[in-house]
């Protein structure tokens, strides 16, 4: 089947706009992650969904930070007021709920000018 | 505690060579140890993962060593082609909630 899915794959937006990044996780994968890859931070670990738990939110480096899952499926990133330090690359991951794999996307870059 | 550190950040070899690429953890609670890569453009993908019961696992070319006592990891590969000019990153999480904490990767190029 069809792998993790992100949408857009580059994403160009001005200092101070909202920007939203989208997952499409493998069909029937009940965890969910995102990560940021930075030329100066490596892969950092954002947030993680699983199932109908609280998400793991510790990851989140603000406010202006933030996520959800609907229905268990999509999963949405959206940043505000976006800053310079905010372009990287964005990562999503699925994983199913009988392995340890966890699977990613070919992430969304997002550069803010 | 949650760092896991990676060596060499750079590597180059011949084809047929064996690169080795070493792990630190610090974390005793992690239960996981996997390996990626990635290529450029592209999401890491995993290429192969360990749990700590076990001292060596090997998957084709690839092996991964593990000693608990030192938490420390390591992948070589066998017979390295062009083709695994890459990017390589271990990463360590605990089996339930397991967020994945990388190492800081490493660039391997791999000269025909």
């Amino acid at each position: 089947g069809a792998g993790v899915s992100q949408s857009p794959s580059n994403k160009v937006t001005e200092k101070g706009k909202d920007v939203e990044l989208r997952c499409d996780p493998i069909s029937g994968h009940t965890a969910l992650y995102w990560y940021r890859q930075s030329l100066g931070q490596g892969l950092e670990f954002l947030i993680y969904f699983q199932g109908n738990s609280a998400p793991d939110k510790s990851g989140l480096p603000s406010d202006r930070f933030s996520a959800e899952r609907t229905g268990g499926s999509v999963s949405t990133l959206t940043i505000q007021r976006t800053q310079q330090e905010d372009s990287a690359v964005y990562l999503c991951a699925s994983e199913g709920p009988s392995t340890d794999t966890q699977y990613f996307g070919p992430g969304t870059r997002l550069t803010v000018l | 505690q949650q760092q896991v550190k990676q060596s060499p950040q750079s590597l180059i070899v011949q084809k047929g060579g064996i690169p080795i690429i070493n792990c630190a953890y610090e974390n005793t609670a992690f239960d996981y140890f996997p390996w990626y890569q990635q290529f450029p453009g592209k999401g890491p993908a995993l290429l192969i993962a360990i749990r700590p019961d076990v001292s060596e696992k090997k998957e084709g070319r690839f092996t991964i060593s593990f000693n608990k006592s030192a938490k420390q990891f390591s992948l070589h590969i066998m017979d390295s082609q062009p083709g695994d000019s890459a990017t390589y990153f271990c990463a360590a999480s605990k089996i339930q909630g397991g967020k994945l904490i990388f190492g800081q990767g490493t660039e391997l190029s791999v000269k025909p």
